[in-house]
């Protein structure tokens, strides 16, 4: 499988803190990307990181990318209610345009 | 744009019935993807078309799925027979593959909950 794997499994925190979670995957990636899935609904894709980056921002969020280890990181900065979510990270290979998922890190953020 | 339309929202079944799920890509988007997603097994790739055309089915379970693109605006995801272990949430996904590799987001559907009894 080429799936990659989230930790951890599932985070619990308070509004305002900052939630940080990993993604480990298996091959040589093009690019890695983050998604956020609420209960219920559809993935949204949060922000793309390539190969040849080593971090990106998007407002709160911060991601990291070390290919060397093959994984990557996303930081929330100032949690909100809104942010409790699933949050996944997909890679796709250098050939082709599959998208691969991790199992997810599941977020509570308490008000 | 209405996004990534798919139908039913909800399926509930008996075993043995046979099971169609529906996909309307984003309009101009030239590749499609089917997931299916379970607590155990997360997201799994099932198969992927680009210009209607099946280029990667490796994840397509067994012969009792399959799935066709007749044109660039629908999908069908069909399970002849179904059978319990079939039942999850499939999401259809879509982008423009640009060539080169590039790796576009990808646009997801709600999904359809399948329950087959």
């Amino acid at each position: 499988s080429q799936q990659g794997e989230e930790d951890p499994q599932a985070l619990s925190i308070q509004e305002g803190e900052n939630a940080t979670m990993n993604c480990s995957y298996k091959t040589s990636i093009n690019n890695l990307q983050w998604y956020r899935q609420n209960s219920g609904r559809g993935l949204v894709h949060l922000i793309l990181i390539r190969s040849n980056e080593r971090e990106k921002h998007s407002g709160r969020l911060r991601v990291t990318l070390d290919t060397s280890k093959k994984s990557s990181s996303l930081l929330i900065t100032a949690s909100r209610a809104a942010d409790t979510a699933s949050y996944f990270c997909a890679t796709s290979r250098n050939t082709g345009n599959q998208f691969y998922f991790g199992t997810g890190t599941s977020l509570t953020v308490i008000p | 744009d209405a996004g990534v339309i798919q139908s039913p929202r909800h399926e509930v079944t008996e075993m043995g019935q046979e099971v169609t799920l529906r996909c309307k890509p984003i309009s101009g988007h030239n590749s499609l993807f089917w997931y299916r997603q379970t607590m155990m097994r997360g997201l799994e790739l099932l198969i992927y078309f680009n210009n209607n055309v099946p280029i990667d089915d490796s994840g397509m379970p067994e012969d009792r799925f399959s799935a066709k693109m007749p044109n660039a605006s629908f999908s069908t995801l069909k399970i002849q027979p179904s059978e319990p272990r079939d039942s999850a949430v499939y999401f259809c996904a879509s982008t423009l593959d640009r060539g080169l590799a590039t790796n576009e987001k990808l646009f997801f559907g709600s999904g359809t909950q399948l329950s087959v009894l």
